[in-house]
């Protein structure tokens, strides 16, 4: 059973910093391209960035360019995003999100989400 | 990057069929046929329901279909029934971005 487990949210003050982590099993992680999706409060789902399988390559949306980095350790099956200069506006529920076979675009499992608060 | 337009909201009876469109450019949804659509009910983590357009991951119900013309997707839901009352997003491949929808709420009546 594919299992994604989100971790490392929590309260941090505008400027500040902090590390998501998703812990992934049931699937073998190195096959697949992972992705950070986030929602704020109330609002619609906002993709953030995306990372290859193997982790050669990497995108993000405008609004986080330059302030988070996505990242994975493919032996311990663990996404990761850095995220800095953090601003009100990240203030959101963050989920990784596991893509469909090599070559896809779409997301087939997502893990429940850990919740961003930045807020001083 | 633009969020795709969907309707903020739709409604059906139960039995009833309801369409969400989700218009984009050619950029994004015109451009490839790789629009995918989630359901997501209060508090929970989106779920696949439609991916590469037209295609149903297993265990989703044949009342689900997707479509596209030009710019624009679109979800159907047929034999429309209480448990699909949740929210809608549309999602999009467009190169080196990835764009969702603004979401749809679908009632059911």
């Amino acid at each position: 059973e594919v299992q994604l487990l989100e971790s490392g949210g929590g309260l941090v003050q505008p400027g500040g910093s902090l590390r998501l982590s998703c812990a992934a099993s049931g699937f073998t992680f190195s096959s697949y391209a992972m992705s950070w999706v986030r929602q704020a409060p109330g609002k619609g789902l906002e993709w953030v960035s995306i990372i290859t399988n193997s982790g050669g390559s990497a995108y993000y949306a405008d609004s986080v360019k330059g302030r988070f980095t996505i990242s994975r350790d493919n032996s311990g099956s663990t996404l990761y995003l850095q995220m800095n200069s953090l601003r009100a506006e990240d203030t959101a529920v963050y989920y990784c999100a596991k893509h469909g076979d090599l070559g896809s675009y779409y997301f087939d499992y997502w893990g429940q989400g850990t919740l961003v608060t930045v807020s001083s | 990057q633009s969020a795709l337009t969907q309707p903020r909201s739709v409604s059906g009876s139960p039995g009833q069929s309801v369409t969400i469109s989700c218009t984009g450019t050619s950029s994004d949804v015109g451009g490839y046929n790789y629009v995918s659509w989630y359901q997501q009910h209060p508090g929970k983590a989106p779920k696949l329901m439609i991916y590469d357009v037209t295609k149903r991951p297993s265990g989703v119900p044949d009342r689900f279909s997707g479509s596209k013309s030009g710019n624009t997707a679109s979800l159907t839901i047929s034999g429309l029934q209480a448990e699909d009352e949740a929210d809608y997003y549309c999602y999009s491949y467009a190169g080196r971005y990835r764009v969702f929808g603004g979401g749809t709420k679908l009632t059911v009546l």
